[in-house]
């Protein structure tokens, strides 16, 4: 079993709808919680950072974590074509903890 | 601007040579690392280093080689041990301190010929 799962899609949504994307996590020591967001052959670029549980919002995007679940969400609203890309959670255990474990991620398009 | 850059963008190696990707940042971090991305799998440690003339292997650190001879420079060497090479490989840095938010660079995509 992965120490983080990820549904790789794809998932295809009408622009405008709500973009629902989740990862599920073995280790309960898990303590920071990152969305990234990865364009077609580029490299990832940090969307969304979140400490224990919780939600947290920043414009269309919120990341919800529920640790007693072992489970987060990244919600995007008024999902625009400009959101087609793939979003890869990542974990760790601490803020000195150098290895971060990724899911493998889900790939999004959406329609205009 | 600040940023991590890597080169080449592409790159194309033959049996039995070595091949050495380049990764610059000047966001002053000092923590770079080194990733692995295959399809349908999560990026994958290679190698790490939190300080100049310091590094510590990853999870699947067979087959490469790396240096830290600079703050602003770390790069990843692909050996002819390594017989699976083919691959997206992204380089990233972070403050020390705050080694989960790491911020990447646009990557080298690595073919056999």
């Amino acid at each position: 079993q992965k120490e983080v799962e990820q549904d790789p899609g794809p998932l295809s949504v009408p622009e405008g709808a709500i973009v629902s994307l989740n990862c599920t996590y073995s280790n309960s020591a898990f303590q920071y919680f990152m969305w990234y967001r990865q364009y077609s052959r580029k490299g990832p670029e940090l969307l969304m950072y979140t400490y224990s549980s919780g939600n947290k919002e920043d414009g269309r995007f919120t990341a919800q974590v529920d640790k007693s679940s072992k489970y987060i969400s990244l919600f995007i609203r008024d999902s625009q074509p400009s959101d087609s890309a793939t979003y890869l959670c990542a974990m760790s255990e601490s803020s000195n903890d150098y290895k971060l474990s990724f899911g493998a991620g889900t790939t999004v398009t959406v329609r205009a | 601007d600040g940023g991590i850059t890597q080169s080449p963008k592409y790159l194309f190696r033959k049996e039995g040579q070595n091949v050495t990707l380049s990764c610059e940042q000047n966001l002053n971090h000092d923590a770079m690392y080194w990733y692995r991305q295959d399809p349908g799998q999560g990026l994958r440690l290679i190698y790490y280093s939190q300080i100049v003339n310091d590094f510590q292997k990853g999870d699947i650190a067979e087959g490469y080689s790396v240096s830290r001879e600079k703050k602003e420079s770390f790069p990843l060497t692909v050996t002819s041990a390594q017989k699976n090479p083919t691959a997206f490989y992204l380089c990233a840095s972070s403050i020390r301190d705050n080694q989960e938010t790491q911020y990447f660079g646009p990557g080298t995509r690595l073919l056999v010929l």
